[in-house]
């Protein structure tokens, strides 16, 4: 089973538009997550960090369920600049940790 | 400048030939990673240092690939006989400490293509 698995889209919406999507891990015991942002031929940058329950960030949010393990990102009021790759990444424990970055969803964001 | 430095940013070899790949992590950065991206595809792991420790290369898919990490800043990747399926863009980020805990940061990668 994949460490983390998201649906890769594209998810194709509107400027302003409210677009949602899922990452579910399957190492119970990552305790948080980052998202990182991919835009097209560029390298991946972070976009927010999860500690806890959840964080936002102005239009970003990001909320985690333990419960189910998935971790979610909502984006208010799309912007064209949204339009990029969104990639899950779980943290680990100890030194040894490998970050396992997926194909990630891919957002665009038409006028 | 302050951010991961790569060389070069792009690379056109023939086959068969070998290549390296220069990574210059940001200063202080103890924990150093190299990824692999083809075209539509997600990051493949190739190699990663630690401080001193020995290296994970548990990611490199053939014994034509290896890297170094001279006193704990400077990568080179190197690639021998290189094969057409080496194309790619190869990807360095380094972290204040290691990735379980902290935010990687990425160069710009140096695209391979292998003719």
């Amino acid at each position: 089973r994949k460490e983390v698995e998201q649906d890769p889209g594209p998810f194709n919406v509107p400027e302003g538009a409210t677009v949602a999507f899922n990452c579910t891990y399957s190492n119970s015991a990552s305790q948080s997550f980052f998202w990182y942002r991919q835009d097209c031929r560029k390298e991946p940058k972070l976009l927010m960090s999860v500690y806890s329950s959840g964080n936002e960030d102005g239009r970003f949010t990001a909320q985690l369920n333990r419960a189910s393990q998935y971790i979610s990102l909502l984006i208010r009021d799309s912007k064209l600049s949204d339009s990029a790759t969104y990639l899950c990444v779980p943290t680990g424990e100890g030194g040894s940790y490998i970050p396992t970055f997926g194909r990630g969803t891919s957002l665009i964001v038409h006028p | 400048g302050a951010g991961v430095s790569q060389s070069p940013s792009n690379k056109v070899t023939e086959k068969g030939k070998d290549v390296e790949l220069r990574c210059d992590p940001i200063s202080g950065h103890t924990a150093l990673y190299w990824y692999r991206q083809s075209l539509g595809q997600g990051l493949e792991f190739l190699i990663y240092f630690q401080g001193n420790s020995a290296p994970d290369k548990s990611g490199l898919p053939s014994d034509r690939f290896s890297a170094e990490r001279t006193g704990g800043s400077v990568s080179t990747l190197t690639i021998q006989r290189t094969q057409q399926e080496d194309s790619a863009v190869y990807l360095c980020a380094s972290s204040l400490t290691s990735g379980s805990t902290g935010e990687l940061f990425f160069g710009e990668g140096s695209r391979l293509t292998v003719l």
